[in-house]
């Protein structure tokens, strides 16, 4: 089974300034999918950025971006510029390739707060 | 387009009763998955439908029990409820997953459920 950690229980960032969030996880398949999600205080679950493990190279969306370490098993989120909107939970996940188990598989969860 | 609804938003139910909570996925997708998400414990994967059958199921009881209908909506029943069943239970919908291939996962804003 695969596991999804996530150490960090709380950040917080000056507004403007850049901040890593990180993830480890476990899991013996080749090919996957790994997730950021974003949970602010209306509960719904928003998709931040999504990494395909096959592919070496680090996803980015506009200010966030991942440092994927496959060997490491190794997903750190980075968000440049850090806005008031951001502050939220925020959750690394993973999903299986394998045909019947593509649940999603969370860490914990790291509250960011962001400082005006 | 309408996004995944939920329904009821809170829900407050006494030890031993049954709850009921509903979800309708977006237009067009056939998968609906439920998660519980407990204080501290991050998402934990409940059940997955799609086309109306029971795909995968998490490690919880019999209890936890559900169905989906011709529309896709689903709803989720537990029964002989327990105080530590009081949580926020999400629903999301996607696609059906074809193996390889991520069509991302469309969450709704959650059902508070609180036992007393």
């Amino acid at each position: 089974a695969q596991t999804v950690t996530q150490s960090q229980p709380e950040m917080s960032v000056q507004e403007a300034e850049t901040v890593t969030l990180s993830c480890t996880y476990d899991t013996s398949e080749s090919d996957y999918y790994l997730f950021w999600y974003k949970q602010p205080p209306s509960r719904q679950m928003i998709l931040v950025i999504r990494q395909e493990a096959y592919k070496q190279q680090n996803a980015t969306e506009n200010r966030f971006s991942v440092n994927f370490q496959k060997a490491a098993k190794s997903f750190s989120l980075k968000i440049s510029d850090s806005q008031l909107g951001d502050a939220a939970m925020y959750f690394c996940a993973y999903r299986s390739t394998n045909f019947g188990n593509e649940k999603l598989t969370f860490g914990t969860g790291t509250r960011l707060t962001i400082i005006p | 387009e309408a996004g995944v609804t939920q329904s009821p938003t809170h829900l407050i139910k006494t030890r031993g009763q049954q709850a009921t909570l509903r979800c309708s996925p977006i237009s067009g997708h056939t998968s609906v998955y439920w998660y519980q998400q407990a204080l501290g414990l991050g998402l934990q994967f409940l059940l997955w439908y799609d086309e109306g059958e029971e795909r995968n199921r998490g490690n919880f009881p019999p209890r936890f029990s559900g169905r989906q209908f011709p529309n896709y909506s689903s709803e989720l029943n537990v029964n002989a409820l327990e105080l530590e069943d009081s949580a926020l239970y999400l629903c999301a919908s996607s696609l059906v997953p074809d193996r390889g291939h991520d069509y991302g996962y469309t969450f709704g804003s959650g059902t508070r459920l609180t036992v007393v």
